[in-house]
């Protein structure tokens, strides 16, 4: 059975702190590995998508890592702006995302 | 439209009550997805159309709920005889050909007193 696993549930970073999110999947067939950002109130925002190990993608001070278990999004001298949850997704079959439960960061000044 | 547009923002509904979930999705996208969202837990695929054929309901959690979108735009997700485990958020997504790059709609928070 394909399976999202988050961690930590929660992480508290002061502003500059960097640090990193894991994700560890199992999945029959990666059909790609997806990052989510969501805001309290809201639906999540699309940050990456990453298709095989080793590939590597940023955007501003996210950058997300893929291995063949497990995805990392690292997050380099972090804001308040940044706090949110942040979720992990594997493609699941050919039409839906199979989320973790999400890691809560809050970024204090 | 900009985004993908869901109303109500919010619904409580007493215990039994049917209730009825609308989706406007962006203008354009074929797949169209339903998820649910537990406080604290990440969104579970309910449901996915591509343009008005429903091609995957395998999430739906019982025969309560139905979805339709008779005309591959506007999605209506609807519960029969709610129960209080229903309460959630109810989040849609739409994209332009596969599910790589959805966009969510804010949610519907359903509240099942």
């Amino acid at each position: 059975e394909d399976q999202v696993t988050q961690s930590p549930e929660a992480l508290r970073l002061q502003e500059g702190e960097s640090s990193s999110l894991n994700c560890s999947y199992t999945v029959s067939g990666l059909r790609g590995l997806f990052w989510y950002r969501q805001d309290p109130g809201k639906g999540p925002e699309f940050l990456f998508t990453l298709y095989s190990a080793g590939e590597e993608k940023e955007k501003e001070r996210l950058k997300a890592t893929l291995t063949k278990k497990e995805s990392f999004l690292h997050i380099t001298a972090p804001k308040p702006e940044d706090s949110a949850t942040y979720l992990c997704a594997v493609g699941g079959g050919y039409n839906k995302l199979i989320f973790g439960a999400g890691t809560r960061l809050a970024v204090h000044p | 439209g900009a985004g993908v547009s869901q109303s109500p923002r919010y619904k409580v509904a007493k215990r039994g009550q049917d209730v009825a979930l609308r989706c406007d999705p962006i203008s354009g996208h074929v797949s169209l997805f339903w998820y649910q969202q537990a406080l604290g837990q990440g969104p579970e695929f309910l449901t996915y159309f591509q343009n008005e054929a429903q091609l995957d309901k395998s999430g739906l959690p019982s025969d309560r709920f139905f979805a339709e979108r008779p005309e591959g735009s506007v999605s209506t997700l609807k519960i029969q005889r709610t129960q209080q485990e229903d309460s959630a958020v109810y989040l849609c997504a739409s994209s332009l050909v596969s599910y790589t790059e959805a966009f969510f709609g804010q949610g519907t928070r359903l509240t099942v007193v």
